[in-house]
């Protein structure tokens, strides 16, 4: 069975660094891509960026570039969402998934989702 | 940037009604469409990919048709459990694959 599953809420204060996580089981974590996604309160989704474990090939959305960084550890299976100086604005829900690409169809969706970290800044 | 605008906002559907959604791509996207369900203090989930391929476990009650710019998610009978917000996702111009703002569909 395919799960991700995500480090536990998080409470931080403007200016401080977070690293959340998402291990991955039950299929190839190494050759599929991980994809963000985040949710500020009563909002819709934001496609934040994706990451490839097996070589860290990473592809941010223009909107989240520079803002946080996506990393990965193909060792254990887990990638990571990370912030350097967190802002209030920065408070949401975020989601990983797995990116299945189908080199058959050509067609990509996020096929498993982690249950979400809720990050909350705030002084 | 491809932008993905959903309508309407909110969908008042009575229960056994059939509940018609729509996708609007700012250019073509081909097929490469998805739709996810969010129910309140959980995960989306799939339900269709390719713009008309239902996910595993999908029950046959959820459609999705359409092509290039314009796509439709039709839930021929809504069940009390469809009440929820449903998102269009493309995935034809990586990496920014975004999402449109969602349709939540509410009892009448």
């Amino acid at each position: 069975e395919v799960q991700l599953v995500q480090s536990g809420a998080e409470v931080k204060k403007p200016g401080e660094s977070l690293k959340i996580s998402c291990k991955g089981s039950g299929y190839s974590f190494t050759n599929n891509w991980i994809g963000w996604v985040r949710q500020m309160p009563g909002k819709g989704l934001e496609w934040m960026g994706i990451i490839y474990p097996s070589d860290s090939e990473t592809k941010y959305s223009p909107s989240f570039q520079g803002q946080v960084t996506i990393s990965a550890d193909k060792s254990i299976s887990t990638a990571y969402l990370q912030w350097n100086s967190l802002k209030a604005s920065d408070t949401a829900m975020y989601y990983c998934a797995r990116l299945y690409y189908d080199i058959l169809t050509g067609y990509s969706r996020l096929d498993h989702w982690g249950q979400g970290t809720l990050v909350t800044v705030s002084s | 940037e491809i932008v993905m605008t959903q309508s309407p906002a909110t969908l008042s559907v009575s229960p056994g009604e059939r509940a018609t959604l729509s996708c609007r791509a700012s250019q073509s996207v081909t097929n490469n469409l998805a739709w996810y369900q969010q129910k309140p203090g959980q995960a989306p989930r799939l339900l269709i990919y390719g713009a008309s391929t239902r996910a595993t476990g999908i029950p046959a009650r959820f459609s999705g048709s359409g092509s290039e710019t314009e796509f439709t998610l039709t839930i021929s009978s809504l069940q009390s459990e469809d009440f929820a917000v449903y998102y269009c996702q493309h995935y034809n111009n990586w990496p920014s694959l975004t999402f449109g703002g969602g349709t939540k569909v509410e009892i009448k």
